[in-house]
This record gives C-alpha cells, sequence and structure tokens, in this order.
C-alpha cells in the first residue's frame, strides 16, 4: 500500500516550453500532496503544499506563476514548470499524506521523481 | 528556531560492521522524527518514525533509531551494514508551527558508503 507514482520519470525540453508533472497516489486518497525540488548532492526543498480544492501554498522565494500547481482530485496534483529554462533543470519529487492517517503524524509517501532537462 | 541537523555529510563503514548515522534536532514541543533512505535516481523511502512511546524505534530493512529527548537526538542505526545499505538517509522532523500543513523540515542529508 501507499504507493505514489509520478509521470514522466524523465522529461527533455527546449527553453521557453511548459512541462507538466503528474504525481499520483495510486491506493490511497490524498487531500495533501508536497512538491520537492532536488539538485545535485543536495538535500530537498520544499517548494509548495497543494491542497486538494484550494490554491496552492508556496514557499518563500519559490514563484507560483512559474511552478503551477493544481491539486484536481484527492488522488491527482500536477505541476507545470512555465516557460522552462535551463536553470529550472532539476529533480522533482512529490509526497503525499494519506487523508486517511491525517489526524495523526503520518509519513510522506513520495513518488519516485521526475528528471527535468531543459536545453 | 525549528531545524534538523546531520552533522556529517558521509559517513563510510566496512560491510558486517555497525552503522550509525547522526540527526539532531530543534523543535517546539514534542517532536515527530522520520528518517527517509534515497538510492540513486529515486524518490525516498520511509524507514521509521518517531511519535511516542518507546524511545528505541524499529524500522525498515533492519534500521532502528534512538529517540533522547535530552540530547535532541534521533540517530539511526543498523547492527551489521551491507553493501546495498550504501545511500542518502534524510532525517526531517515535522513542523509543529500552526497552519504549516504539517509539512516535514529536512536535514541536508548524510551519504552512507558500506564498503565490501
Amino acid at each position: 500500500g501507499a504507493v505514489v507514482s509520478q509521470h514522466p520519470s524523465w522529461v527533455i525540453c527546449k527553453s521557453g516550453t511548459s512541462v507538466k508533472i503528474e504525481c499520483r497516489s495510486l491506493d490511497f486518497q490524498a487531500t495533501t500532496m508536497f512538491w520537492y525540488r532536488q539538485f545535485p548532492k543536495q538535500s530537498l526543498m520544499l517548494m509548495a503544499t497543494s491542497n486538494e480544492g484550494s490554491k496552492a501554498t508556496y514557499e518563500q522565494g519559490v514563484e507560483k506563476d512559474k511552478f503551477l500547481i493544481n491539486h484536481a482530485s484527492l488522488t491527482l496534483s500536477t505541476l507545470t514548470v512555465t516557460s522552462a529554462h535551463p536553470e529550472d533543470s532539476s529533480f522533482y519529487i512529490c509526497s503525499a499524506r494519506d487523508q486517511a492517517l491525517a489526524g495523526g503524524p503520518s509519513e510522506q509517501f513520495f513518488g519516485p521523481g521526475t528528471r527535468l532537462t531543459v536545453l | 528556531a525549528q531545524s534538523v541537523a546531520q552533522p556529517e555529510d558521509q559517513v563510510n563503514v566496512a560491510e558486517g560492521n555497525p552503522l550509525t548515522v547522526k540527526c539532531t534536532y530543534s523543535v517546539s514541543g514534542n517532536p515527530y522524527l522520520f528518517w527517509y533512505v534515497q538510492y540513486p535516481n529515486r524518490g525516498l523511502q520511509f524507514l521509521l518514525k518517531y511519535i511516542t512511546g518507546d524511545n528505541l524505534v524499529k524500522g525498515s530493512y533492519g534500521f532502528e533509531a534512538e529517540f533522547n529527548k535530552s540530547q535532541t537526538s534521533f540517530h539511526l542505526k543498523k547492527p551489521s551494514a551491507l553493501v546495498s545499505d550504501s545511500a542518502l538517509y534524510f532525517c526531517a522532523v515535522r513542523d509543529m508551527r500552526a497552519g504549516n500543513n504539517r509539512k516535514l523540515i529536512w536535514g541536508l542529508g548524510t551519504s552512507l558508503a558500506v564498503n565490501p
């Protein structure tokens, strides 16, 4: 149980294009999903918290107009990198919390990550 | 301020020897602590968590962690390391401040290398 998938696992795009990354909880419902960015040999940087049915909460310094987050259902959140540039190249990871355990301090379940390369 | 520190960037240990990956935290109130492991080009896998109860928490793959309130530490341990344990390990504590969506505060990670 508690499986989170991400699609695509890797993507290469040209500068100026937009890229959408999907995060799905496969066997549980998640009212809250988190989007992280990870640079090589570095820790996770939380970009935003995605809440089903409401606007995402962005961390300080993260451009909400550049990194569009949509949490359309209890099992799907999407991150769209708009007008991507080479500096947006990174490893993007999502995680989700099980709604059934929302009242307690449950762990986050992570997707396998998406490697974005912008040429 | 709430924070997590992993003082070692890298830990090297011989296969079969015990291993320890250190973590200290600073948080208001009772901490909720987590350990995750990341293999190359993969997402994170949950290892174990401390919420309350016994200070020694047992988790996946033979790992355990000891919660020490007086030292504000939550070190990850394993009695006998395997080469396959080589990975990046992250310690995290739940942000206890109101309105923070129960997000996690992450350490910078410790790279564990187990040598055959």
